[in-house]
């Protein structure tokens, strides 16, 4: 999802189907990636991450996929559960000793019973 | 393990009154940590960078003097928002790194609710 002003944007599934969340990415440069899991009132939660010498990354029941020509990235969350409804953030970083991160605007993604 | 606590982990204060939020990384060292604001429905903004020992490098746009840093070990990090403000309520969260494993991955501690009366 894109982020726009101040509204995150939303995504609704039905319980078990699967989940897209993309995300635009701005720095060309970046070549480390992560996916957070943020639930109301807490901190983010690492979910997967993924190099830029890499184009795709499984984990369980997520898969992280990384276009670097057109800078984007996308979560696929299969058979989406309710304990999955939460905000998911994007972010980029540099390898290095900064190890900053730059966070994208974030998407809400609701499962429905 | 990479375990991140915050404390408090909710606050209430007036206005004009300082307040002091402490992050620690509890089971490694940290020699990098960072702390971010995050207001409603937004992302999450980073504020300062903090090595331990050494004067932490401000995002443009966030005011030393008013937030202040303190790394004064490797296993925490202060930060002191300075004669608070209604605008400073927020979310404040703080992440820690490790020079383990040779990338940034950054643990998040749980966040910090500030609210300024």
């Amino acid at each position: 999802g894109e982020s726009v002003g101040l509204h995150l944007p939303t995504l609704s599934v039905q319980e078990g189907d699967n989940s897209i969340i993309n995300c635009a990415y701005s720095n060309s440069a970046s070549d480390y990636f992560i996916w957070y899991k943020q639930e109301s009132g807490k901190g983010p939660q690492f979910i997967i991450d993924i190099r830029s010498n890499m184009d795709k990354r499984q984990g369980q029941r997520v898969t992280v996929l990384l276009n670097k020509t057109v800078k984007h990235l996308s979560l696929q969350i299969a058979a989406t559960q309710p304990g999955d409804s939460a905000v998911y953030f994007c972010a980029e970083g540099l390898s290095g000793s900064a190890r900053q991160l730059t966070f994208g605007s974030g998407t809400q993604l609701t499962v429905l019973p | 393990g990479a375990v991140v606590s915050q404390h408090p982990s909710r606050v209430i204060c007036k206005s004009g009154t300082s307040v002091k939020i402490e992050c620690r990384s509890l089971d490694f060292q940290a020699t990098t940590m960072f702390w971010y604001r995050q207001f409603p429905k937004q992302s999450l903004m980073l504020m300062a960078t903090s090595n331990e020992g050494s004067k932490a490098t401000y995002e443009q746009g966030v005011e030393k003097d008013k937030f202040l840093i303190n790394h004064a070990s490797l296993t925490l990090s202060t930060l002191t928002v300075t004669s608070a403000h209604p605008e400073d309520s927020s979310f404040y969260i703080c992440s820690a790194s490790t020079t383990s494993g040779g990338h940034n991955e950054q643990f998040f501690g749980p966040g910090t609710r500030l609210t300024v009366l």
